[in-house]
């Protein structure tokens, strides 16, 4: 396997449950949020995203929450099945004169345990 | 969304040598990105590539390290020159078709310097 989340936290959730990875993020001017899913060995998808308008985003299975006042996101992941065993990075946007810049938190390993 | 690829999609180098990696996106978009994940780390924004004239790089990166061209709207290639060890990581490549859009990822090259 590749090195992607070896040195990452990690929750480990029970395949069926719900999961929630949190995110704090650092620029008050951020204006537009994504998560991202990595599996190993690739690179990373686009889970969902968030314009800082709002505090709530619903895909299929995932919702994003926003709260601008403590800068912080969260993906909550409903029914997780074992193909949602990856490493979820929060990124966050802002717009600088030169271009978007998006800087990327931490990550979180998420292990779905069968 | 845009289907990006990168070649290599690994290698092992020796040290002192230099590596050129190319990036090429299905369909024309307005900005590329050159990203660094060393081993169980996020990813690090290296440079953007902007197309008919010079990259802008980050703090902690410099153009002699990481020469990086982008000769049109759909292809990018970053250098890692003068290798050595710390250069093992994986390098990924970005692009957003407009502003206001999602950036999507290749699958990333993963390097070793030995």
């Amino acid at each position: 396997g590749e090195s992607v989340g070896l040195h990452l936290p990690t929750l480990s959730v029970q395949e069926g449950d719900n999961s929630i990875i949190n995110c704090a993020y650092s620029n008050s001017a951020s204006d537009y949020f994504i998560w991202y899913k990595q599996e190993s060995g690739k690179g990373p998808q686009f889970i969902i995203d968030i314009r800082s308008n709002m505090d709530k985003r619903q895909g299929q299975r995932v919702t994003v929450l926003l709260n601008k006042t403590v800068k912080h996101l969260s993906l909550q992941i409903a029914a997780t099945q074992p193909g949602d065993s990856a490493v979820y990075f929060c990124a966050e946007n802002w717009r600088a004169a030169a271009g978007n810049k998006l800087t990327f938190g931490g990550g979180t390993r998420v292990l779905v345990k069968p | 969304s845009a289907v990006i690829s990168q070649k290599p999609s690994r290698d092992i180098c020796q040290r002192g040598t230099s590596l050129t990696i190319q990036c090429q996106v299905d369909s024309q978009v307005t900005m590329m990105f050159w990203y660094r994940q060393q081993p169980g780390q996020s990813l690090t924004l290296i440079a953007t590539a902007n197309q008919g004239s010079e990259a802008t790089y980050e703090s902690g990166f410099v153009i002699d390290k990481f020469p990086i061209s982008r000769p049109n709207l759909t292809f990018s290639t970053l250098t890692v020159s003068n290798m050595s060890p710390e250069d093992s990581s994986i390098y990924l490549c970005s692009a957003e078709k407009t502003v206001t859009d999602t950036q999507y990822f290749g699958p990333g090259t993963r390097l070793t310097v030995l």
